[in-house]
Formats: structure tokens, C-alpha cells, sequence
């Protein structure tokens, strides 16, 4: 399994900025996938982040407010732009094994006050 | 309908019990099936994976496939108060596009 590792771990921030979350995997990998956390929740995938590529974005979420780059095979970058209380969440990013299981990074816990 | 639905707990066992975790899905062609453990403040890990009809165990787990019924299970033996943690069911509906749906979750507590 790949290891990876999310920067930052935390952070608290005033309603509308924007924090970029940078993800960084210890192998070359073709995919990579951001997840969304809300308290008490489960999982909701908001997009894949292929290399060489725009992002694709699940229904609900847009490149205009989770502008993601993927500059090479082992690096991705999450930005939440304009941030409202509601955007208060874990984000996560993921990668995916040759059975489709995934791993995920250790998580960023953001709060929007 | 979601597309993976877990029973919404929270579950609570004895130590030394049998939990018994049960999640559905709806989508027929769904092909791979997986359950992590998520402790409270850290990412879900993944600890069983399942592909075809039947059971698969690994060590305390065991896992249950039915795809007839759509249907997906884990059963953890022994359980340990290490065990208390968010169990999270999901389902992979395109093999290799590499995405997972996940449910919502299902909360055990094992008291010692």
C-alpha cells in the first residue's frame, strides 16, 4: 500500500479565503481522489485528479470552488475557495490499489469560522 | 435510495461477543466490495476486502458476499474494546475507474 501524506493536518480559517491542501504520495500512481468528511458523516467523493488532465468532479461539486492540480504522479493540491461554516470538513485524498481498494492520507481537518 | 446502506447503530457488544456489521447496495453491477475501519480523528483504513459470493476471513474477520441479495457483511469474532471504531461499507461500481461509493457507517462500541 502507498503512503501518504496531507499538509496541513489542520487549520482554521476565516469565511471567504481559500487553503490549499497538497497531497503527497510515496509512488507513482495514475489516479488520485479527493474525499470530503463532514462532521458526523460519511464520505462523498467531490473529484479524480489524473495527471496530465482537468480533474473530474462528481455531482454537487465544482472546479470554480475545488480547483484542483496535478502537476506530476505523485503530488495533487486541493484548493476550497471562498469558504463558508458549511465547508467545515476532513478533506482527504486517496489513492487506489490494484483491487480498487483505497488508502487514504492522514486528513485535513478544516474549520470556517 | 443510497447507493450503500448500512444499519445506522451504534452497535454495542461484550467483549469476547461476535459483532455483526451488514451494509446493502442497490446498484447490480457493482463488482467489488470493501469495509474500513475509521477510529474517531483518523482516516478509515481498510481491513477486508471481498469480490465474489460467499466468505473470506482474515484472522478475527470475516466477510460475507451475497450478490443475489445484494448483500454484504462482516463479522468480527472475539471483539476487543480495540475494535470500537466507525465501520465504513463500500462498493466499487467500475473496476479500475477506481472509485468507491461509501455508506454511512456503522459505530461499534465493545465494552470490556
Amino acid at each position: 500500500s502507498a503512503v501518504i501524506s496531507q499538509k496541513p493536518s489542520r487549520d482554521i480559517c476565516q469565511r471567504g479565503t481559500s487553503l490549499t491542501i497538497q497531497c503527497q504520495v510515496d509512488s507513482q500512481v495514475t489516479m488520485m481522489f479527493w474525499y470530503r468528511q463532514q462532521p458526523g458523516q460519511s464520505l462523498t467523493l467531490i473529484a479524480t485528479a489524473n495527471q496530465g488532465s482537468e480533474a473530474t468532479y462528481e455531482s454537487g461539486f465544482v472546479i470554480d470552488k475545488f480547483p484542483i492540480s496535478r502537476p506530476n504522479l505523485t503530488f495533487s493540491t486541493l484548493t476550497v475557495s471562498n469558504m463558508s461554516p458549511e465547508d467545515s470538513s476532513i478533506y482527504l485524498c486517496s489513492v487506489v490499489g490494484g483491487g480498487d481498494e483505497q488508502y487514504f492520507g492522514p486528513g485535513t481537518r478544516l474549520t470556517v469560522t | 435510495q443510497k447507493e450503500v446502506e448500512q444499519n445506522s447503530g451504534p452497535l454495542s457488544v461484550p467483549e469476547g461477543a461476535i459483532a455483526s456489521l451488514n451494509c446493502t447496495y442497490s446498484d447490480r453491477v457493482s463488482q467489488s466490495f470493501f469495509w474500513y475501519r475509521q477510529y474517531s480523528g483518523k482516516s478509515p483504513e481498510l481491513i477486508m476486502s471481498i469480490y465474489s459470493n460467499g466468505d473470506k476471513e482474515d484472522g478475527r474477520f470475516t466477510a460475507q458476499l451475497n450478490k443475489a441479495s445484494q448483500y454484504v457483511s462482516l463479522l468480527i469474532r472475539d471483539s476487543q474494546p480495540s475494535d470500537s471504531a466507525t465501520y465504513l461499507c463500500a462498493a466499487s461500481y467500475n473496476t479500475n475507474a477506481g472509485k468507491s461509493t461509501f455508506g454511512d457507517g456503522t459505530t461499534l462500541t465493545v465494552k470490556p
